[in-house]
């Protein structure tokens, strides 16, 4: 089946110490998104490509880095976590159509934050 | 300003009774509407989406919603709630230039009871 895969489901990771998130997608999408999505909330669009143009939320940190080096795969570097960092990170897809297209949402990475 | 409310934060109800979750939404232009599902330690999945027709649509799992533009409304249906609907439901709506930002609700929180 067509799907988007995030790995790892579970990553632990050292205050301050750089870690990379990632998705990829066999659905051949040209938008990859990453969400964050701390505990009882809503997710939170922190940036998205659509192909390889990259398009940054304003409220974004600069603590949050993303690479596509391709169609099907998507990264998510955090370059010094702190402990507000701590959340779930979706990765989704969607096609490109006439309006807004549904998500096809990734099952997440659970990040933990020492 | 572009907005998604979901009036109740959590909703329980008896396994075999009808469901409404209720979701008013603030757009300019015509809405692109959508509700997503989430269980625990998954991703979004997406349950059914308006663009523009019959304001009754219809999704999976059994679930339909509709379109009330006089009421600013999409709101969520089941006739029969059944133990595996227990989740999180998100009502969304595609914004922002090229529809590539989704502004989610809060979610409301289904709980079944046997």
């Amino acid at each position: 089946d067509a799907m988007v895969i995030q790995n790892p489901r579970y990553q632990v990771t050292q205050f301050g110490k750089p870690v990379t998130l990632s998705c990829s997608q066999t659905l051949n999408h040209n938008v990859m998104y990453w969400y964050q999505q701390k505990s009882s909330q809503a997710p939170k669009l922190l940036f998205h490509y659509y192909d390889k143009d990259f398009n940054n939320e304003a409220d974004t940190p600069d603590n949050f880095q993303s690479r596509r080096p391709n169609t099907s795969f998507c990264f998510l570097d955090i370059r010094s976590p702190g402990l507000g960092d701590a959340a779930m990170y979706l990765c989704a897809t969607s096609r490109v159509g006439q309006g807004p297209q549904p998500q096809h949402f990734g099952d997440g990475t659970r990040l933990s934050i020492l | 300003a572009q907005s998604v409310t979901q009036p109740d934060i959590h909703i329980t109800v008896s396994e075999g009774a009808s469901l409404e979750l209720r979701c008013n939404y603030s757009y300019g232009a015509t809405p692109y509407l959508f509700w997503y599902v989430q269980s625990p330690g998954q991703g979004l999945q997406l349950l059914l989406k308006y663009f523009s027709g019959d304001t009754l649509v219809q999704g999976i799992k059994g679930f339909e919603a509709e379109f009330k533009r006089s009421q600013s409304s999409f709101n969520l249906r089941k006739p029969s709630v059944h133990w595996s609907d227990a989740a999180e439901y998100f009502c969304a709506v595609g914004a922002g230039t090229g529809g590539f930002k989704t502004i989610f609700g809060a979610g409301t929180r289904l709980f079944v009871k046997a």
